[in-house]
């Protein structure tokens, strides 16, 4: 199965601590998004990379939050000092050239305690 | 502001019968309206992509419609495992993510 994977599917941190998501794409993609979904809500943009580059972070807290893609290994991203209001579903889709077909991964679900 | 609105919220529906779902958008220019599937605890599912008003697509039971303002879902005699929230995202002309609505959430009873 060549899908969008993610680890790990759940993860559980202390208010204070990092929390690492990683995203390793289709085989083939190069642009890889993050989105983060909370309960009853909708998939909210984050940020969008290729390779080596952030194309559009307009999604990205100001603080706290960076993503990264390097040119070797997944996408990764990183929430620095969590606190109770990360917690959330984060959700990577890859796509091929930027078609605008994204196909996403099953999701890292985050708790923050 | 890129917008999108879907409604119903919630739909329930007897096995076997048909109804539509709607999607409403607000774009500078589109370039792709996209409509996916998101069972409980799974990431969504790519079904269609519109790219122009008067575009229709199929798959199964489901077919995707497209006007300038909006995009419609049609089920037709839906059986239980169409049961998920169906969503419905836009890709504007100066950008390349894609804007969610917030899903409308079908169940559909035996």
């Amino acid at each position: 199965n060549a899908g969008v994977m993610q680890n790990p599917r759940h993860l559980v941190r202390r208010r204070g601590q990092e929390a690492r998501l990683r995203c390793s794409p289709m085989k083939g993609h190069s642009h890889v998004y993050w989105y983060r979904q909370l309960p009853e809500e909708g998939l909210k943009f984050m940020v969008y990379l290729q390779k080596e580059n952030i194309i559009d972070e307009s999604g990205m807290p100001k603080e706290r939050f960076s993503a990264e893609f390097p040119k070797e290994g997944p996408s990764i991203l990183r929430i620095q000092q969590v606190v109770r209001g990360d917690s959330a579903a984060y959700f990577c889709a890859s796509s091929h050239r930027g078609t605008g077909e994204l196909f996403f991964g099953e999701g890292s679900r985050l708790t923050v305690l | 502001e890129d917008q999108v609105t879907q409604s119903p919220e919630a739909l329930r529906l007897q096995e076997g019968e048909s109804s539509s779902l709607n999607c409403s958008y607000t774009v500078s220019g589109l370039r792709g309206l996209f409509w996916y599937r998101q069972d409980p605890g799974k990431g969504p599912e790519f079904l269609f992509t519109l790219y122009s008003a008067g575009e229709e697509k199929e798959k199964e039971r489901l077919k995707a419609t497209l006007t300038k303002k909006e995009s419609f879902l049609h089920i037709t005699a839906p059986k239980p495992e169409d049961s998920a929230t169906y969503l419905c995202a836009v890709r504007s002309d100066n950008t390349d993510k894609l804007i969610f609505g917030t899903g409308t959430r079908l169940q559909v009873f035996p």
